[in-house]
C-alpha cells in the first residue's frame, strides 16, 4: 500500500482534459516536499513530466502541468491524445518513513 | 547526451545477493555532484525507491529493505552498483538505475529526469 494514493484509473476521449490525483499526508505532500511526475509505458524506463511542484523538463508538451494544495497534488493533461495512454506515477518524501515514495500509479485510457 | 545502462545476472537464487551494475556515459560521475539512484518495479506493482548514493560515497537507503541494501560507485569505470542480500521471491522486479534532474539534490527533491532501459531479474530456484 503506497503512501500516495492514486485511483488506479481515469479515462478521457480525445482532446479532453483529464486529471490524476496524487492524494497524501502531513508527513510528505502536506510537510511542504515537493512532487514529481512521470510518464511510463509497459516495458519503458519512467519519463519525468514535471518536478517540483512547478517545473516541466525540456521536450515535455505544455499540455502536461502539475499543482500542489494541502496534501495533495495532481497532474493536469489537456488536450488529450491517444499517444498519452500509459501509466502515471507520483513522487514525494515521506518524513516519517525516510524515504523516497511512489504513489501506486494511475492508467490513462483514451477513450 | 547523459546514458545509464544496468548489467546483472537475470536469475537469482533465493537466499543469494542480487548484484547489479550500473555504467553511465556521457558524463563523469567524478567530475559531477549528481546522486546516483536505484528503482524497482515489481510484476504488476509500482515504483519503489531503493537508495541513492553520491559521487563521493555517501548512501541513502530505503529503511524497507532494512540492511540488506549496499551501494557503491566505482568513478574509475564510472560505473555505480547495487547489492540486495538475502533475496526471496519477492525482490523478483525490474531494477532502474537513475539520475535526479539536478546536480547535488537528492532525488525526492527534483524528480528523476535520466533512466536506463531497466533490466529484469528473477529470484527463483
Amino acid at each position: 500500500q503506497s503512501v500516495l494514493t492514486q485511483p488506479p484509473s481515469v479515462s478521457g476521449a480525445p482532446g479532453q482534459r483529464v486529471t490524476i490525483s496524487c492524494t497524501g499526508t502531513s508527513s510528505n505532500i502536506g510537510a511542504g516536499y515537493g512532487v514529481h511526475w512521470y510518464q511510463k509505458f509497459p516495458g519503458k524506463a519512467p519519463r519525468l513530466l514535471f518536478y517540483e511542484n512547478n517545473s516541466r523538463p525540456s521536450g515535455v508538451p505544455d499540455r502536461f502541468s502539475g499543482s500542489k494544495s494541502g496534501t495533495s497534488a495532481s497532474l493536469a493533461i489537456t488536450g488529450l491524445q491517444a499517444e498519452d495512454e500509459a501509466d502515471y506515477y507520483c513522487h514525494s518524501y515521506d518524513t516519517s518513513l525516510s524515504a523516497s515514495v511512489f504513489g501506486g500509479g494511475t492508467r490513462l485510457t483514451v477513450l | 547526451q547523459v546514458q545509464l545502462q544496468e548489467s546483472g545476472p537475470g536469475r537469482v537464487k533465493p537466499s543469494e545477493p542480487l548484484s547489479l551494475t550500473c555504467t553511465v556515459s556521457g558524463v563523469s560521475i567524478r567530475g559531477t555532484t549528481y546522486y546516483w539512484v536505484w528503482i524497482r518495479q515489481p510484476p504488476g506493482k509500482g515504483l519503489e525507491w531503493i537508495g541513492s548514493i553520491y559521487h563521493s560515497g555517501s548512501t541513502f537507503y530505503n529503511p524497507s529493505f532494512k540492511s540488506r541494501v549496499t551501494m557503491s560507485v566505482d568513478s574509475s569505470k564510472n560505473q555505480f552498483s547495487l547489492t540486495l542480500t538475502s533475496v526471496t521471491a519477492a525482490d523478483t522486479a525490474v531494477y532502474y538505475c537513475a539520475r535526479p534532474s539536478e546536480e547535488t539534490f537528492l532525488e525526492w527533491s527534483v524528480g528523476l529526469d535520466v533512466w536506463g532501459q531497466g533490466t529484469t531479474v528473477t529470484v527463483s530456484s
